[in-house]
């Protein structure tokens, strides 16, 4: 759970783009997955998640993706607005592994750009 | 507002001082963690709690650092004899078991 963390440190896109959002993540027996958005000045704020039994899940706006076998999750979010700035963190757990907490990566800063 | 609830939001204190940080949990959350983040890192685990049961500890940073939950709700996040890596921002989250956790603003610690 040590390299959970994304690709790129800073991505910005033009306001009505979809944007793609990566992580990659390391510890294979993590099987839970969680996005967070996280504006300045405040925590984490719950956006989607995803269990290791599944590839795909969808939201409002928002679309996880799950790859097992390279071990990578993404965050899409269609047609961005100024509201979407902020930092997203992937994070991972192993339910059955005992009562750790969450492992975080660094975060990517989105940027959009009006 | 029923979410997360921190107080305070912010703390300046002088090093070798002792701080104490209080989080309120959503209120049907049995699950209590708390995580420290540093600029530009990622919120880091530091313990958690099961109604009033600490199950993991060992991830605080040290001996100076720790927590209660005395009665299965409210927790406390005590650090002794502060120095100047402790300043940062001290998370709390809460969930109703494997559900995903929801997190406070957080209380943000100055070291002079």
């Amino acid at each position: 759970g040590e390299s959970v963390g994304l690709h790129l440190p800073t991505l910005s896109v033009q306001e009505g783009d979809n944007s793609i959002i990566n992580c990659a993540y390391s510890n294979s027996a993590s099987d839970y997955f969680i996005w967070y958005k996280q504006e300045s000045g405040k925590g984490p704020q719950f956006i989607i998640d995803i269990r290791s039994n599944m590839d795909k899940r969808q939201g409002q706006r928002v679309t996880v993706l799950l790859n097992k076998t390279v071990k990578h999750l993404s965050l899409q979010i269609a047609a961005t607005q100024p509201g979407d700035s902020a930092v997203y963190f992937c994070a991972e757990i192993n339910s059955g592994g005992g009562a750790d907490g969450l492992t975080f990566g660094k975060g990517t800063h989105l940027i959009i750009q009006p | 507002d029923t979410g997360v609830s921190q107080n305070p939001r912010h703390k300046i204190t002088k090093r070798g001082q002792n701080v104490t940080f209080r989080c309120d949990p959503i209120s049907e959350h049995n699950r209590l963690y708390w995580y420290r983040q540093t600029l530009g890192q990622g919120p880091e685990f530091l313990t958690y709690f099961q109604n009033e049961a600490q199950l993991e500890k060992s991830r605080l940073l040290s001996d100076r650092f720790s927590a209660e939950r005395p009665k299965g709700s409210f927790s406390t996040l005590e650090i002794q004899r502060t120095e100047q890596g402790d300043s940062a921002m001290y998370l709390c989250a809460s969930s109703l078991n494997w559900q995903p956790q929801h997190f406070g603003d957080g209380t943000r610690l100055s070291i002079l």
